[in-house]
């Protein structure tokens, strides 16, 4: 089946760093990726759209400036948190849909620490 | 603003059905999906509902009702690994996630 991967799958940073988390598609392409976030016990938020070849879309109240998107081909998008600090450590999930495009596929996620 | 209300917990027993519930108000709609996520992963999507009925995949369903502002999780014949988070999301201009069914299958 379609497999989505992600990484690192765990990272941990100093405050003030960039960090960029990777998403592939590994046997399907994917036009349109997404970004979600996850605190501890919390439920997920969607961040924002990738879509290959032009601007993503962000959710109300994600600042773009500080999460890059990158989704330059049709089997891999890419996050950058830039300028981290200690409250964007979360964990990070991506996703796309794949197969006949009525599956939606989640990459295993990627944790961030930023100390 | 928008709302998706589910219940935080479930506790059901193995070979039995549960249904988990989900209510959402919301300006528009988009469809509306859910996952079932186990502690400490990522999510598996299981279902996606834009028109109203029932769409069965498996054991598990998924029900809507656009009027209501309605929908639930179906599962049957739960089994040990059913024991998950369950998260119910609406789509209109944004995605917004209810806090999810910490469902519970006891032998």
């Amino acid at each position: 089946g379609a497999v989505v991967s992600q990484h690192p799958s765990r990272v941990i940073c100093k405050s003030g760093t960039s960090v960029k988390i990777e998403c592939r598609s590994l046997d399907f392409q994917a036009t349109t990726m997404f970004w979600y976030r996850q605190f501890p016990k919390q439920s997920l938020m969607l961040m924002a759209t990738s879509n290959e070849g032009s601007k993503a879309t962000y959710e109300q109240g994600v600042e773009k400036d500080k999460f890059l998107i990158n989704h330059a081909s049709l089997t891999l998008s890419t996050l950058t948190v830039t300028s981290a600090h200690p409250e964007d450590s979360s964990f990070y999930i991506c996703s796309a849909w794949g197969g006949l495009g009525d599956t939606q596929y989640f990459g295993p996620g990627t944790r961030l620490t930023v100390l | 603003g928008q709302n998706i209300d589910q219940p935080t917990e479930m506790t059901a027993t193995e070979g039995a059905i549960v249904q988990i519930n989900c209510t959402y108000q919301t300006s528009g709609f988009n469809g509306l999906f859910w996952y079932q996520q186990h502690a400490g992963e990522a999510p598996t999507f299981l279902s996606y509902n834009v028109l109203d009925g029932l769409e069965e995949k498996g054991r598990f369903s998924s029900f809507l009702s656009r009027s209501k502002g309605y929908s639930y999780l179906l599962l049957k014949e739960l089994q040990m690994k059913d024991s998950a988070s369950y998260l119910c999301a609406v789509r209109d201009n944004d995605m917004r996630f209810g806090a999810g069914t910490r469902l519970t299958v006891k032998p």
